[in-house]
């Protein structure tokens, strides 16, 4: 069964330093979701994207957050310079078309910050 | 933003007995609802969904109730198992948006 994959599993990483968060969609999918979960929260909307850009953004998604297709099957999210209260882990989802369908997640990244 | 909720945040059972986990909702235009299982340290997974235009839809030992009167959302498990322990998650999708809205989970844990 197609899943949406995440790497790395597990990033630590020092405050200030900037972190790369790395998605593959499945692959017929056009619309493509950051999520993120504080340890033992709910999972919180951070960004979505399609067509190549932004379609919907939360408040925590500010401008050390960007996301990025750089090419035809990756996904990016990129926090500039981290905080510690980034530390989360964060989902990567997928779906394939507009209308309410099925939303896919990867089993996440758990960022630490320092 | 918007409010996604459930009642309990733990819920117990014995092996082989049915739950119920419930979830409320308040925005209105909400059209599409997901359940999703989440296992420690896994991303959460697709359990079952509905949408506005139904009141019940049934899965495999699963069935999802949508009450958009009182905008109210419950997922049935039959015969529950050990595997079944996980934290359940209610999401909803508002008719004019593509983000989903998740609920703060509830915690399932079934006795042996």
């Amino acid at each position: 069964e197609p899943e949406v994959t995440q790497t790395p599993s597990h990033q630590v990483t020092q405050m200030g330093q900037e972190v790369i968060l790395r998605c593959v969609p499945i692959s017929n999918h056009l619309y493509f979701y950051w999520y993120r979960q504080i340890l033992g929260q709910k999972v919180e909307f951070l960004v979505s994207f399609y067509n190549n850009e932004i379609s919907e953004k939360s408040e925590i998604f500010d401008d050390q957050f960007s996301v990025e297709r750089p090419d035809g099957s990756n996904f990016t999210l990129k926090i500039r310079s981290t905080k510690l209260e980034d530390s989360a882990m964060y989902f990567c989802a997928s779906k394939q078309s507009q209308g309410g369908e099925k939303l896919f997640f990867g089993s996440g990244t758990q960022l630490s910050v320092l | 933003g918007e409010s996604v909720g459930l009642h309990l945040p733990t819920l117990s059972v014995q092996e082989g007995d049915n739950s119920i986990i419930n979830c409320a909702y308040s925005n209105s235009a909400s059209d599409y609802f997901i359940w999703y299982k989440q296992e420690s340290g896994k991303g959460p997974q697709f359990i079952i969904d509905i949408r506005s235009n139904m009141d019940k839809r049934q899965g495999q030992r699963v069935t999802v109730l949508l009450n958009k009167t009182v905008k109210h959302l419950s997922l049935q498990i039959a015969a529950t198992q050990p595997g079944d322990s996980a934290v359940y998650f209610c999401a909803e999708k508002i008719s004019t948006g593509n983000q989903f809205y998740f609920g703060t989970g509830t915690s399932l844990t079934v006795i042996p």
